[in-house]
Order: structure tokens, then sequence, then C-alpha cells
């Protein structure tokens, strides 16, 4: 399975656009990017997913590098209700798992 | 947006006892669910695959006789946790497929604690 790497951690001030990184070198030509993100002790939650054309919902943005090496989640406006851990996956369209790494804690400041 | 119900949020059991998850789709029919567990500060690891009407695929490592799948239908799965220990101590959580949604939606979430 391809895996990705994203930082640990970030800070962002609320009201502020905030850029999640991840990298995802090993991707295959059909794997689907997809960002979960979690609050404390609750289940997920989808954000967004593309495959090679840029993404936007309700929730945030999706923009994905040319050669799909990498990709970056935007969240437009944080708020303190965006505190959470953000997932970058990779899926595999031969099945619907996902295989999850470790995520980076977003925090908001006030 | 599809909704997932798991229940309990939250179960303490004595060591030796077992414990049953429900994970039900309210309001479409998840031909697949997946099982996943995850300890404190840690990410999601899966455990399992179920799909309704056939026997449960496993991660390497977990033992199928431990954790008991059951995929009776398109609506609920079940998880149960067989004589429970206090390492089988753990946040669990399933998750279902929407046919032809490329999103998978969670349920909240079960605090298992095995005394």
């Amino acid at each position: 399975d391809a895996k990705t790497t994203q930082p640990n951690s970030m800070e962002s001030n609320e009201e502020e656009p905030v850029h999640l990184p991840c990298n995802h070198s090993t991707i295959s030509g059909t794997d689907y990017i997809h960002w979960y993100r979690q609050l404390p002790s609750q289940g997920p939650e989808y954000v967004i997913h593309g495959l090679t054309s840029n993404v936007n919902n309700r929730m945030a943005s999706l923009a994905i590098a040319e050669d799909r090496k990498s990709s970056t989640l935007i969240l437009h406006r944080a708020t303190l209700r965006d505190a959470a851990v953000y997932y970058c996956i990779l899926r595999d369209p031969s099945n619907y798992q996902l295989i999850w790494g470790a995520g980076t804690k977003l925090i908001i400041k006030p | 947006g599809a909704v997932v119900s798991q229940h309990p949020s939250r179960v303490i059991c004595k060591s030796g006892t077992s414990v049953k998850i429900e994970c039900r789709s309210l309001d479409f029919q998840a031909t697949t669910m997946f099982w996943y567990r995850q300890f404190p500060k840690q990410s999601l690891m899966l455990m399992a695959t179920s799909n309704e009407g056939s026997k449960a695929t496993y991660e390497q490592g977990v033992e199928k006789d431990k954790f008991l799948i059951n995929h009776a239908s398109l609506t609920l799965s079940t998880l149960t946790v067989t004589s429970a220990h206090p390492e089988d101590s753990s946040f669990y959580i399933c998750s279902a497929r929407v046919p032809t949604n490329e999103k998978l939606f969670f349920g909240s979430g079960t605090q298992l604690s095995v005394l």
C-alpha cells in the first residue's frame, strides 16, 4: 500500500487559512487521495477526496500537485471547531480499505 | 449525508466477559463495513472488512475467534469481543461504504474498558 507523510502537528490562528501538506511519492495512477479528520473521542469525519484535479467543497479545498506526489488540504478560514487530527490517505480502487497514517494534529489558537 | 450509528458509545466490563458492539447504517445500505481499533494518541488500525452475507476478512494479527464479526444485513454489522481482557481495552470504530460513493462514513466509536 502506498504511504503518506504528514507533519505531526501544525498551529494556526483562528480566522486564518490553513494549508495542511501531505506527501505521497509512491502513489499509483489510480489511487484516490482522501482526507478525513478526527475530533477527540469521536469517529473520523470525511473531509474531501480527489484523484487528479483540484477539488472544492463546503468544508475545504484539495490542491493536488501535477505529478500527484503531494497534495494540500486548505481550510479557508479556520475556526476553533476545526481543531482535530487530519489524516491524508491513499485508497487503492481495487478495495475500499483505508490505511491510516499518523495524521497531523491541527491546533487553532484563538 | 449518510449516517452510521454505533452503540454503545462506552462500555466497561469485567475480564472474561463478552461485549457486543453494533454498527448500523441508518439511511443507506452498506455492502461493506470496516472495523478499526485505536489506542490513545495512535492512528486507526484496520481489524477486519465485512461484506453482507459473507465471512469477514481479518487483517494479519487479528484473531478471528476473539473478534467475531457478523454482517447479517445491509444495515447492520456487529463486533463481539469474546472473553475480553484488559489488553482489549481500546476505542473501536466502524465505518460503512456507500455503493458507488467514494466516501466512507464512520460511527462515533465505542470506548471499551476491561477491568
